[in-house]
């Protein structure tokens, strides 16, 4: 199946500081990238769907100022926490689909975040 | 009604057990369908994806998907200790960018 990796696999920062993740499609050309939440024995909550070139569209109840994403290219996303808080502590997970995977959506392999 | 339901288990079975995994949706206009298989701590990995109706067989994994009745299946044959794991049901309407909606996923374990 395709391949999707980010970058860090595990971040610990001080409150008040702002931590970049990196989402990148490795074989194929992703038109769509997802950004998920997901909190310890929970399903996902998806966070912003981002397609190449164009401004994200986030979720309900998610801060577009707190959470910023950019999709510059079709291989890579980018979430970036600002100003983050012990409450952002959390798993985050990027998705992506388009190009040669298809219909299917393929998920990166997370990141776990911890604000102290 | 939740658009898509699963039940979370924890669904205990002994290795070598046949494992039926199930989730429900109201949507009809739910196109593509997909199996995840989650282990703690990780990314979601695709395991079966289907579009509408049918059977798809991959290995000890066959997908069933019943639009007539809403209803989508996993089994899992030869079940091993490795295959215990979260497994989340999803689905989206037509193509392009549609979020996937997913079911809250159910916690499998194969005793050995």
């Amino acid at each position: 199946g395709a391949v999707v990796s980010q970058h860090p696999s595990r971040v610990i920062c001080k409150s008040g500081t702002s931590v970049k993740i990196e989402c990148r499609s490795l074989d194929f050309q992703a038109t769509t990238m997802f950004w998920y939440r997901q909190f310890p024995k929970k399903s996902l909550m998806l966070m912003a769907t981002s397609n190449e070139g164009s401004k994200a569209t986030y979720e309900q109840g998610v801060e577009k100022d707190k959470f910023l994403i950019n999709h510059a290219s079709l291989t890579l996303s980018t979430l970036t926490v600002t100003s983050a808080h012990p409450e952002d502590s959390s798993f985050y997970i990027c998705s992506a689909r388009g190009g040669l995977a298809g219909d299917g959506q393929f998920f990166g392999p997370g990141t776990r975040l911890t604000v102290l | 009604q939740k658009e898509v339901e699963q039940d979370p288990g924890p669904l205990s079975v002994p290795e070598g057990a046949i494992v039926s995994l199930n989730c429900t949706y109201s949507n009809s206009a739910f196109q593509y369908f997909m199996w995840y298989r989650q282990y703690s701590r990780k990314g979601p990995e695709l395991l079966m994806y289907t579009y509408s109706s049918g059977n798809k067989e991959d290995g000890r994994f066959t997908a069933q998907v019943d639009k007539s009745s809403k209803y989508i299946s996993l089994f899992i044959r030869d079940s091993q200790p490795s295959d215990s794991a979260t497994y989340l049901c999803a689905m989206r309407r037509n193509s392009g960018n549609t979020p996937l909606v997913f079911g809250k996923g159910t916690r499998l374990s194969v005793i050995a």
